[in-house]
C-alpha cells in the first residue's frame, strides 16, 4: 500500500518569491510520482510526472520537482511564483507494474499575494 | 484536449429528485474509474473505486444506496445520487488512470457543481 502526505495544508507567498510545496511518501513497491492542480471550480489536470530517469522533473508553468529516494520526498518548486499559480497542488503516488488506484496527498493551497 | 469528460458540469435539482453524472474516458479504456467529493475549500473525498463489469468499492462512510456508481462499459462510468437532499450539495469529480505506454498518469473530468434546492 502507499500512503502520501503533503505537510502544508496552505502556502502564503509573494509574488516573484520562489515556493516549495512538500511531498512525502511511503511505499513498499518501487512507484511512479505525480503532481496535479486544480483551479477553481475545475478539474486536475498533470502538472508534472516523474516516471524514471533523471530525478529532477520539469513540468508546464515553469514548476519542477525532485525525486528524493532515500527520502522518499518529491517536492514541488518554481522560483518565481505569478498571481495565476494560485491554486490546489496535490501529490499523488502510484506503484509500478500495475494498480490503478490514485493515492492522493490532502492538497496543499498554494495561495500567491501581491 | 480532454481524456476524460463529466457530465453535466453544473446541476441544480429539487429535493428528493435523483441526479445521474457520466464520467467518459475519450481515447482509453478506463477498467477503473474513480468517483470524488470535494467541499468548498477542502481537499478531494475519495468515494468509491468503480470497477468495469462488476460492483464498486466504496469508501468507509458512503452510502451506497444513495450514491449509486454504474461502470457498464470500459468508456463510461455514472453516479447517481439518488434522493438527493441539500447537503448532498457537492462539487464531485470523477477521474481515471491511462495505464498503457508512458501514459500513466490519472485524467480527470471537469467536475460537477451539484446544487440541491
Amino acid at each position: 500500500a502507499q500512503s502520501v502526505t503533503q505537510l502544508d495544508s496552505q502556502v502564503p507567498v509573494f509574488e516573484e518569491a520562489p515556493v516549495e510545496l512538500r511531498c512525502n511518501y511511503s511505499s513498499s513497491v518501487s512507484v511512479y510520482l505525480f503532481w496535479y492542480v486544480q483551479y477553481p471550480n475545475q478539474g486536475l489536470q498533470l502538472l508534472l510526472k516523474y516516471l524514471s530517469g533523471s530525478t529532477l522533473v520539469k513540468g508546464i508553468n515553469g514548476f519542477e520537482a525532485e525525486f528524493n529516494k532515500s527520502q522518499t520526498s518529491f517536492h514541488l518548486r518554481k522560483p518565481s511564483v505569478h498571481i495565476s499559480d494560485t491554486a490546489e497542488y496535490y501529490c499523488d503516488v502510484s506503484p509500478r507494474g500495475g494498480g490503478n488506484k490514485l493515492t492522493f496527498g490532502t492538497g496543499t493551497q498554494l495561495k500567491v499575494e501581491l | 484536449g480532454a481524456v476524460v469528460s463529466q457530465h453535466p458540469s453544473r446541476v441544480i435539482c429539487k429535493s428528493g429528485t435523483s441526479v445521474k453524472i457520466e464520467c467518459r474516458s475519450l481515447d482509453f479504456q478506463a477498467t477503473t474509474m474513480f468517483w470524488y467529493r470535494q467541499f468548498p475549500k477542502k481537499s478531494l473525498m475519495l468515494m468509491a473505486t468503480s470497477n468495469e463489469g462488476s460492483k464498486a468499492t466504496y469508501e468507509q462512510g458512503v452510502e451506497k444506496d444513495k450514491f449509486l456508481i454504474n461502470h457498464a462499459s470500459l468508456t463510461l462510468s455514472t453516479l447517481t445520487v439518488t434522493s438527493a437532499h441539500p447537503e448532498d450539495s457537492s462539487f464531485y469529480i470523477c477521474s481515471a488512470r491511462a495505464t498503457s505506454g508512458a501514459r500513466t498518469e490519472a485524467f480527470f473530468g471537469q467536475g460537477t457543481r451539484l446544487t440541491v434546492v
